[in-house]
């Protein structure tokens, strides 16, 4: 199967600060990864698929791209609301798999 | 509005048995691939299970093959994982998601979950 990386395990940022967070494929994925947000007590939530698309009702701040092996999830101006867990998935090979996810905090 | 309804979790030994269910409203079930998929407290997701629409595909991660089987009823709206021969390792908060609209694999709904705890 697909091992996913995610980069950095915790990152420690302040509202306003930009976030820029690593997804990196054991085997290129082309452009078939999604990222998703998940805050404490809550589901996932779908950010961004296909690498690069926003899911509806998604902020502009947020941003993917990439292709092949190496992705990125940039968030342009954290808001207060932003500070969760980031996961990457990967769709391009059964089984389907999940990075083990990046934390923004404060 | 999308809703995915999970229930069925609780607490059963080792080697016991539970049926999740996974009740959906807000789309045309039918003509969705759905899947469930688990998380461990303070872990990160895996993905357990898929359906096709019909119910006639299915497919299951390597941890749970043999163990677990997904089935949907379209006449009730309702998805189903039904779960036997439990281990610890199966403890999870199990998640029922929906497909994103035209795509294959990319999560675009999630229940809230229901959570599933083995343990003697």
């Amino acid at each position: 199967e697909i091992v996913l990386t995610q980069s950095p395990a915790t990152l420690s940022l302040s509202p306003g600060e930009r976030a820029t967070l690593s997804c990196r494929a054991s085997q290129s994925v082309s452009g078939s990864l999604a990222w998703y947000q998940q805050k404490p007590g809550q589901a996932p939530r779908l950010l961004i698929y296909d690498a690069s698309n926003r899911a509806t009702g998604i902020p502009a701040r947020f941003s993917g791209s990439g292709s092949g092996t190496d992705f990125t999830l940039t968030i342009g101006s954290l808001e207060p609301e932003d500070f969760a867990v980031y996961y990457c998935q990967q769709r391009s090979k059964w089984p389907v798999t999940f990075g083990p996810g990046t934390k923004v905090d404060i | 509005e999308v809703q995915l309804l999970e229930s069925g979790g609780g607490l059963v030994q080792p080697g016991g048995s539970l049926r999740l269910s996974c009740a959906a409203s807000g789309f045309t079930f039918s003509y969705y691939e759905m899947t469930w998929i688990r998380q461990a407290p303070g872990r990160g997701l895996e993905w357990v299970s898929y359906i096709s629409g019909n119910g006639g595909a299915t497919y299951y991660a390597d941890s749970v093959k043999g163990r677990f089987t997904i089935s949907r009823d379209n006449s009730k709206n309702t998805l189903y994982l039904q779960m036997n021969s439990l281990r610890a390792d199966d403890t999870a908060l199990y998640y029922c998601t929906k497909f994103l609209d035209g795509s294959g694999s990319i999560f675009a709904d999630w229940g809230q979950g229901t959570l599933v705890t083995v343990s003697s």
